[in-house]
Formats: structure tokens, C-alpha cells, sequence
């Protein structure tokens, strides 16, 4: 167990819908890192925000969006979904915002759509 | 983005046997390495990570080894065990992003 959670751990939902994916860190990490699995793509980087505030975006669309609230726990909203956005979605924390800091995976949220 | 890729997607070793992975990068001025292991149903484990100013780092059962030479990266484990079945992938970071290669399946035969 990473001391990372995910929910939910599923999710089916219908084309043109939203959906908030949510992630809370480890105890006193303060980066979180979002990412999305397909078996067409691999693993691809999306975002990371730290102590609340964004501070790299990799291959997010504009129709996905994130946040870190207050309480570092952190959502990704996907709308307007296509069928191609079915995935893993994982998130990660690490303690601060350094790039060699070890991140630590969520079991990650899979997504359906129909 | 930069590229990070795999030569063998599909691995199998007996048990005891020593593993090689390799992976390719695209990005010379990639600085940092790092190698996962995704068990069925899991997400990304961190193995162990290599600087570019180091060619190589070692673990417990593990090795990574860094040619920036060629821009390749290799994960040894000793004494492979059916407990190290997964897919491993390996990454680099680049001011904060991180790129993932398509992953290496292991398959242990006991």
C-alpha cells in the first residue's frame, strides 16, 4: 500500500459526460502528479501541481482539467468524454516538487466509457 | 514530448535466472532515470533511480545501468524470482515532466 488513494476505483459512464476523478497524497506529501493509461499510449505524463499551485503540464487536453485544493488532495475533471479517453487514470504524490523525488502511485481509477 | 522506448515488450526467464530490460531515450539532456515494476492491477511501483552523472547504481537484487553514450538504460535483477513478474517501465524527467516508456513484460517460468 503506496498511502495513496484513488476514488472511485471504477467508473462507466456514457460519451459527452463529466466525470471528477479524485486523489488524495500521502500524509505530508505536497506534489501530486496525474497520469493516464491506455494500452495504445503507455503511461503519459498530465499534469502536476504542488502545495496548490500547477507546475508542469505534459499531455493533458483542454478538455481535462485539474486542481489541488487546500487540504492537498487533488481532481481531475474530464468532460465532454469520447470513447478514447477510456484508461487508467493514476495519481502520484511525491513529498516536494524536485524531480528526483520518488513519486508513489495510487491504485488508480478506471474509466469506462460508453 | 521526448521519447522513451523499449526494445523487448515480452521477457521470459526461468526463476534464478538473471533479467536484463532495456530501454531507450530519446533526450541527451535528460538528467534523471527512473525504473517501475506495474504488478496486474496495481499501479507503478518506484524500483530504483540513476542520475546522468552516475553509470551506475545498484539495489537489493537490482542494477541500473546508464550509457549516455548511446542513451540507453538497462534494469538487471539477480536471481530473478516469480515474485518479479510485472511490467516494468522506465521514464526520464525533464523539468518536471516525466516520460514513460511502453513497458517491458516479465515472465518468470519456475
Amino acid at each position: 500500500d503506496s498511502g495513496v488513494t484513488q476514488t472511485p476505483k471504477h467508473l462507466i459512464t456514457a460519451t459527452g459526460q463529466r466525470v471528477t476523478l479524485r486523489c488524495s497524497p500521502r500524509s505530508g506529501d505536497l506534489s501530486v502528479y496525474w497520469y493516464q493509461q491506455s494500452l495504445d499510449q503507455g503511461l503519459q505524463f498530465l499534469i502536476h501541481y504542488y502545495n496548490g499551485e500547477e507546475r508542469a503540464k505534459g499531455n493533458i487536453l483542454e478538455r481535462f482539467s485539474a486542481q489541488q485544493f487546500p487540504d492537498l488532495h487533488s481532481e481531475l475533471n474530464l468532460s465532454s468524454l469520447e470513447l478514447g479517453d477510456s484508461a487508467l487514470y493514476f495519481c502520484a504524490s511525491s513529498a516536494y516538487s524536485g524531480e528526483r523525488e520518488t513519486q508513489y502511485f495510487g491504485p488508480g481509477t478506471r474509466l469506462l466509457v460508453l | 514530448g521526448e521519447s522513451v522506448g523499449l526494445h523487448l515488450p515480452t521477457l521470459s526467464v526461468q526463476e534464478g535466472d538473471n533479467s536484463i530490460i532495456n530501454c531507450a531515450y530519446s533526450n541527451s539532456a535528460s538528467d534523471y532515470f527512473i525504473w517501475y515494476k506495474q504488478e496486474s492491477g496495481k499501479g507503478p511501483q518506484f524500483i530504483i533511480d540513476i542520475r546522468s552523472n552516475m553509470d551506475k547504481r545498484q539495489g537489493q537484487r537490482v542494477t541500473v545501468l546508464l550509457n549516455k553514450t548511446v542513451k540507453h538504460l538497462s534494469l538487471q535483477i539477480a536471481a530473478t524470482q516469480p515474485g518479479d513478474s510485472a511490467v516494468y517501465f522506465c521514464a526520464e524527467t525533464d523539468f518536471n515532466k516525466f516520460y514513460f516508456g511502453s513497458g517491458t513484460k516479465l515472465n518468470v517460468k519456475p
